[in-house]
């Protein structure tokens, strides 16, 4: 079983579109992490988070981590062909220091 | 900004070969974590060093070992390779003393392919 359930799974919109990247869980993540990464290259960090509640923007993207650290969620505004990509949301558990990642979320963004 | 360097990049063994990838943080990065990623596969950990002791242990095969070196370097040796082991390797690093936030900053990966 996927400890952090990502969706969709694929996304494919128009440039100017808006979207939103969902990451949940059952269990509780001390913080979690938000990536971007592009084939056969290493993930590229976009933003953590770590308190329940927190909001963080990054230009167009506004990144959420639920009230309980439980679930994330990651927002697009007008989406342009350059956000295309693979995004994964990775979580670490308390008492534990590895990564466990979802299975992603392969962007499209056609112009 | 320096990053995690990753060597090899590219790495093609025959079965049962041995091979040894090699890891260097981003400076003052006291913790390495190794992570192993298939095709199509979100990438699993395989094990993670803080201050040169194994502090996590993950889905890693006995065939496989690693080590932190003083100069926080570290290696993943892995022996009697099968084509199973084709895929890429992560590094990862993060600064966990005076409580950090345990974020990992991933090397671009090294991609063994065993024929």
């Amino acid at each position: 079983t996927q400890l952090l359930e990502q969706s969709p799974q694929f996304l494919s919109i128009q440039e100017g579109e808006n979207l939103t990247v969902y990451c949940n869980s059952s269990s509780v993540f001390s913080s979690l992490q938000w990536y971007r990464q592009e084939p056969g290259e290493g993930p590229v960090l976009l933003v953590t988070v770590v308190t329940g509640g927190e909001v963080k923007k990054l230009k167009r993207l506004t990144f959420q981590f639920g009230d309980a650290r439980k679930d994330s969620s990651l927002h697009i505004t007008a989406a342009q062909p350059g956000d295309t990509g693979l995004y994964l949301c990775a979580g670490v558990r308390g008492g534990s220091e590895k990564l466990v990642f979802g299975k992603g979320t392969k962007l499209t963004v056609n112009p | 900004a320096a990053g995690v360097i990753q060597s090899p990049r590219h790495l093609i063994k025959e079965k049962r070969e041995t091979a040894t990838l090699k890891c260097y943080p981003i400076p003052r990065h006291d913790t390495v974590y190794w992570y192993q990623q298939g095709p199509g596969q979100d990438p699993q950990f395989l094990i993670s060093f803080y201050e040169k002791m194994q502090s996590d242990k993950g889905s890693i095969p006995d065939r496989f070992s690693a080590q932190q070196f003083s100069d926080y370097h570290s290696e993943l040796n892995m022996s009697s390779l099968d084509q199973g082991d084709s895929a890429l390797y992560f590094c990862a690093s993060s600064s966990n003393s005076g409580g950090g936030t345990d974020t990992q900053y991933f090397g671009p990966g090294t991609r063994l392919t065993v024929l």
